[in-house]
């Protein structure tokens, strides 16, 4: 049973567009969601992340939205640019568990 | 600086040959965990402790081993049983409230 629904699977932006990937989860125990950004032959690198009492935080150009009535959190990176292109991993875990369950991840490339 | 370190970065493994897998973290974190990630495929777990000398299997344990003598380290040992052993592996770590701090990774290839 997949915790954690990531889409798309591949994703393809201009430089400058918006990259938007979205996550939904069933689970309602889940309070803390955090984004990670994967580099080809890197480790995958925390990127951003929320708890549910807010439904939106912004770090530079990377902004999560969360909707805790639909279940659901999406990640946008805004002016797009190519050093963007990665592979980003939505997770979600819930209260005291140390464990994360993660999505099946996205392939953003972003064409010059 | 305080992170984790994974070695080696890449490692060859024969047929029927058992290989270690190391991951050392210095950032005094209770949980560590490893993963195995295929091209194209998310990351699926393989083991996980939260204490030391405390270990549970993961998602796809069977034909790996690990072991939790120290907070410090958790070393992966890929057994002969393992039959697809070639994939890219991560070891990370956490404190409870918090995400992951992953390594860099070991690729390994059987040959």
């Amino acid at each position: 049973q997949q915790q954690v629904k990531q889409s798309p699977q591949s994703l393809i932006v201009q430089k400058g567009g918006i990259s938007i990937i979205n996550c939904a989860y069933e689970n309602t125990a889940f309070d803390y969601f955090p984004w990670y950004q994967q580099f080809p032959g890197k480790g995958p690198a925390l990127l951003i992340a929320i708890r549910p009492d807010v439904s939106e935080k912004k770090e530079g150009r990377f902004t999560i939205s969360f909707n805790k009535s639909a279940k659901q959190f999406s990640l946008h990176i805004m002016d797009s640019q190519p050093g963007d292109s990665a592979t980003y991993f939505c997770a979600a875990r819930a209260g005291s568990n140390y464990k994360l369950t993660f999505g099946k991840g996205t392939l953003l490339t972003v064409n010059p | 600086d305080g992170g984790i370190t994974q070695s080696p970065k890449y490692l060859f493994r024969k047929e029927g040959q058992n290989v270690t897998l190391s991951c050392e973290q210095n950032l005094n974190h209770d949980a560590m965990y490893w993963y195995r990630q295929d091209p194209g495929q998310g990351l699926r777990l393989i083991y996980y402790s939260q204490i030391v000398n405390d270990f549970q299997k993961g998602d796809i344990a069977e034909g790996y081993s690990v072991s939790r003598e120290k907070k410090e380290s958790f070393p992966l040992t890929v057994t002969s049983a393992q039959k697809n052993p070639t994939a890219f592996y991560l070891c990370a770590s956490s404190e409870q409230a918090y995400g992951y701090t992953f390594g860099s990774g070991t690729r390994l290839t059987v040959v």
